[in-house]
């Protein structure tokens, strides 16, 4: 069974500021893994598939890259919206377990 | 655009079984090679993935759960359920229903139903 973990648990940022996520796979996941949003009382947001591609309707200030077991979540300049808490989720085999989560906050 | 909307009882007591349906619209549940799935979220912690039902019936349940959970498709009223038996406190959560393609994300969900497990 595969394990995602996660780092920082928090992340401390000012508006404008980059923010880099990590994510990594107890072993390998090829490209299958998809990044997600989630705000307070909502669902979590599709961001980012396939590792690197962005969801339909996702700004261009966010981005991933890695394959294997280690991944990154990238937000080039932090707007007020993107506070948040953003989670992995590993989809190349069963079961498909998410990531503890990162809280980006201010 | 496929859209999903759970329904289910808000209280469940401990011991019983909690039941969830999960209604699709917008589409024909079979009529793609989608793979239906449950996800939980306890208070205050991250998303837990319960299992997913192919739309041929096939099933991938999460180990820590697969002795409790049993999940179906209902053909006729094009919804699929959650069944999870024998439930403590530790049930209590947030249960989304969600769509993937294959091998891809999870990638639209329902708006998410608040389960207690309380006497």
């Amino acid at each position: 069974e595969i394990v995602m973990t996660q780092s920082p648990d928090t992340l401390s940022v000012s508006p404008g500021e980059r923010a880099t996520l990590s994510c990594r796979a107890s072993q390998s996941v090829r490209s299958n893994l998809a990044w997600y949003q989630q705000k307070p009382g909502q669902a979590p947001r599709l961001l980012i598939y396939d590792a690197s591609t962005r969801a339909t309707g996702i700004p261009g200030r966010f981005s991933g890259s890695g394959s294997g077991t280690e991944f990154t979540l990238t937000i080039s300049s932090l707007q007020s919206e993107d506070f948040a808490v953003y989670y992995c989720q590993q989809y190349d085999d069963w079961p498909q377990p998410f990531g503890q989560g990162t809280i980006v906050e201010i | 655009q496929l859209q999903l909307q759970e329904s289910g009882p808000a209280l469940v007591k401990p011991s019983e079984t909690l039941s969830l349906t999960c209604s699709v619209s917008g589409g024909s549940i079979f009529s793609s090679p989608y793979y239906w799935g449950w996800i939980r979220q306890p208070p205050g912690k991250g998303p837990e993935w319960i299992g997913s039902i192919y739309y041929s019936g096939r099933t991938y349940y999460n180990p820590s759960l697969k002795s409790r959970l049993t999940i179906t498709v209902d053909t006729s009223r094009n919804q699929f359920s959650l069944e999870l038996s024998s439930v403590t406190a530790a049930d209590t959560a947030v249960y989304y229903c969600a769509k993937q393609a294959g091998s891809s994300p999870l990638d639209s969900w329902g708006q998410g139903n608040l389960v207690t497990v309380s006497t």
